[in-house]
Parts: C-alpha cells; structure tokens; sequence
C-alpha cells in the first residue's frame, strides 16, 4: 500500500523559507507514471495547487507562488521536497503532498494517493 | 488562467435524498482533466470521479460525474451519512492545476 508522509518544522517565522519533506513508501518514485505535488489549505479555506515534479526533475508551479517555489526530488530516497521563501501569514496552512497518476482509460492525471497534511504556521 | 467555480456553496440535504453539485469553468476545458474530490474534516482528499465520469477505485456508483465544455455536475443519486462532506472539483491543463473553492454538503 503506498504511503506518503510529510515532514517538517510546524512553526515558521515570517520572512523566512518554509522547507517540507515527503517521504513516498510502498512504490517507486521514479516512474514515467506519476507526478508528484503539493497542495495547501488554509485553515477553513479551500485547496490550492503548489506545484508538481517529475520523477526526471522537471517542475511546474503554479503562476501565483512560482517566484517563491522550489520542489526537488531525491529517487534515491524515494522523496520530494517543497521550500516556499519569504513566506508571511498567509502562508499558513495544512500542506500535503500527493501523487498524480496517469490513468490511461481518460489519458488524464488525477491525485490518487495524498499524505495526512501536515499544518504550517508562520508566525513569529 | 481557469476559474473553476463551484455551486452552490452549501448544499442542505436530508439522507437519502439526491444532491447536484456544479462546477463551471471560465472557458471550455478538456472533460478528460476534470476531477471531483471528497474531503472530510481532519481529512486528506479523496478522488471520486476523473475523466469526467469515471468512478476512482473503491467509489460507490450513486456518486456520478458528467458534464462538457464549461459546465460539470456531481451527482450522489442517495446520500448516505457518510456522504456529508466538501466537494471540489479540479482541472489541468499542460503547466496548471485549479481548485474550485468547493460544495459543502449538510445535513438538513
């Protein structure tokens, strides 16, 4: 069974870089088959795309963070990561990754798999 | 960029009774890239329908998705108590992913 885990510090001071990580158990990270992805919420708010990695490395981000956003992937590991920079309050929120899986029925990608989210307060 | 807006913000309903939720997008997409997700509080999303109506693993058939162009529909033909949650639909596109700001479904 796939398991994916978030980790990192809970408590980030304003201006500073928000790092995650998320550890993928049960299956292989690197597969032509899947993306990879964060997503945050807001506390009481709705989901919000970060961005995806490839198993090759290649990203994309979502246009309103991408001046901020970097997401790495270690194969050897089995993990990716997500640094926002500069980050203020509005930054905070529950973080979860996900993998995005190539269903070849529609020729789509969809999350499939997300970690239990892992809450982000920026605060000083 | 894609507006995904969900209607209506609140859906009241009783058990057993059919809920529609909507989902419009501020110009025609691809119904391959629409998806429906459940989410429960405390809880990670769950994916429902893809493509736009295809049941992900494990779903219930009274959960239906269908729906073109700009206008897409979720429907749970007889809510069961463990239906009452929120409900977002989602779209890509080559280098962005969108969130409709979601349905909450309630108990009358």
């Amino acid at each position: 069974q796939l398991q994916l885990q978030e980790s990192g510090p809970g408590l980030v001071k304003p201006s500073e870089t928000l790092s995650l990580t998320c550890t993928v158990s049960g299956g292989p990270i690197s597969s032509n088959s899947y993306f990879w992805g964060w997503i945050r919420q807001p506390p009481g708010k709705g989901l919000e795309w970060i961005g995806n990695i490839y198993y090759t490395g290649t990203t994309y981000y979502n246009p309103s963070l991408e001046s901020r956003v970097t997401i790495s992937i270690d194969t050897s590991k089995n993990q990716f990561s997500l640094k926002l920079s500069s980050v203020t309050a509005a930054d905070t929120a529950v973080y979860y990754c996900g993998r995005r899986t190539y269903y070849y029925e529609t020729g789509g990608y969809y999350f499939d798999y997300w970690g239990q989210g892992t809450l982000v307060t920026v605060s000083s | 960029e894609i507006v995904l807006t969900q209607s209506p913000g609140t859906l009241s309903l009783s058990p057993g009774e059919r809920a529609t939720l909507s989902c419009r997008a501020s110009q025609s997409v691809s119904s391959t890239y629409l998806a429906w997700y459940q989410q429960k509080p405390g809880q990670a999303p769950r994916l429902l329908i893809y493509g736009p109506s295809s049941r992900a693993t494990g779903i219930p058939d009274r959960f239906s998705g269908s729906g073109s162009g700009t206008d897409f529909t979720l429907t749970i033909s007889r809510l069961e108590p463990e239906d009452f949650a929120m409900y977002y639909c989602q779209h890509y596109d080559t280098s962005s992913l969108t969130f409709g700001g979601g349905t909450k479904v309630e108990i009358k």
